[in-house]
């Protein structure tokens, strides 16, 4: 069964530094989203993505996030000057069309200290 | 405005017994529903959605869930636990933009 695929699994970083969380959607998806999930709080959205521009937003989307499809096959989240509270599991999933269930990749552990 | 509520936190349940998460949602458009699990160290896996028509929905694993507009309710179920579905379990609903709003989350213990 097609999976998403999220990269690392787990990634430790200095407070201040930035840092790149990669997912590889469905081949045949065309919306793609993440969301974060803080210790012990709710799964959260952040952004949608298609046709190669953001969508929709959350307000903990701001200007310290960015997403960028680079290629015809990865789509990636950036966190510029991480703070202690962006420790968090960070989801990407992907859906073939709005209507559609998503399929949520295992997850990035992000863990700044 | 799209919300989910999900009562208990915590569910413990003997292996074989019936198995009940309660989901409740607020929706300003007629609801998607959804239910989730998550294995320790993974991803979120679907288990079932509503989107119309029947109000009975199977999914996988042998769960299954009703949707009653009446009582705004999704709730989960199964006939009888089995120590592999020890998991949280996350019920979400879809709202514009095919944004998700999730719960908080239940958490299963299947006791032997």
């Amino acid at each position: 069964e097609p999976e998403v695929t999220q990269t690392p699994s787990h990634q430790v970083t200095q407070m201040g530094q930035e840092v790149i969380l990669r997912c590889v959607p469905i081949s045949n998806h065309l919306y793609f989203y993440w969301y974060r999930q803080i210790l012990g709080q709710k799964v959260e959205f952040l952004v949608s993505f298609y046709n190669n521009e953001i969508s929709e937003k959350s307000e903990i989307f701001d200007d310290q996030f960015s997403v960028e499809r680079p290629d015809g096959s990865n789509f990636t989240l950036k966190i510029r000057s991480t703070k202690l509270e962006d420790s968090a599991m960070y989801f990407c999933a992907s859906s073939r069309t709005a209507d559609y269930g998503y399929t949520f990749g295992s997850g990035t552990r992000l863990t700044v200290v | 405005a799209q919300s989910v509520t999900q009562l208990g936190s915590h569910v413990s349940v003997s292996e074989g017994a019936l198995v009940l998460l309660r989901c409740n949602y607020s929706s300003s458009v007629p609801p998607y529903l959804f239910w989730y699990v998550q294995y320790p160290n993974q991803g979120l896996q679907l288990l079932l959605k509503y989107t119309t028509g029947a109000t009975l929905v199977k999914g996988i694993n042998g769960f299954e869930a009703e949707f009653k507009k009446s009582e705004t309710s999704f709730h989960l179920t199964k006939p009888s636990a089995h120590m592999s579905d020890a998991a949280e379990y996350f019920c979400a609903v879809r709202g514009p933009g095919n944004q998700f709003y999730f719960g908080t989350g239940t958490s299963l213990t299947v006791i032997p």
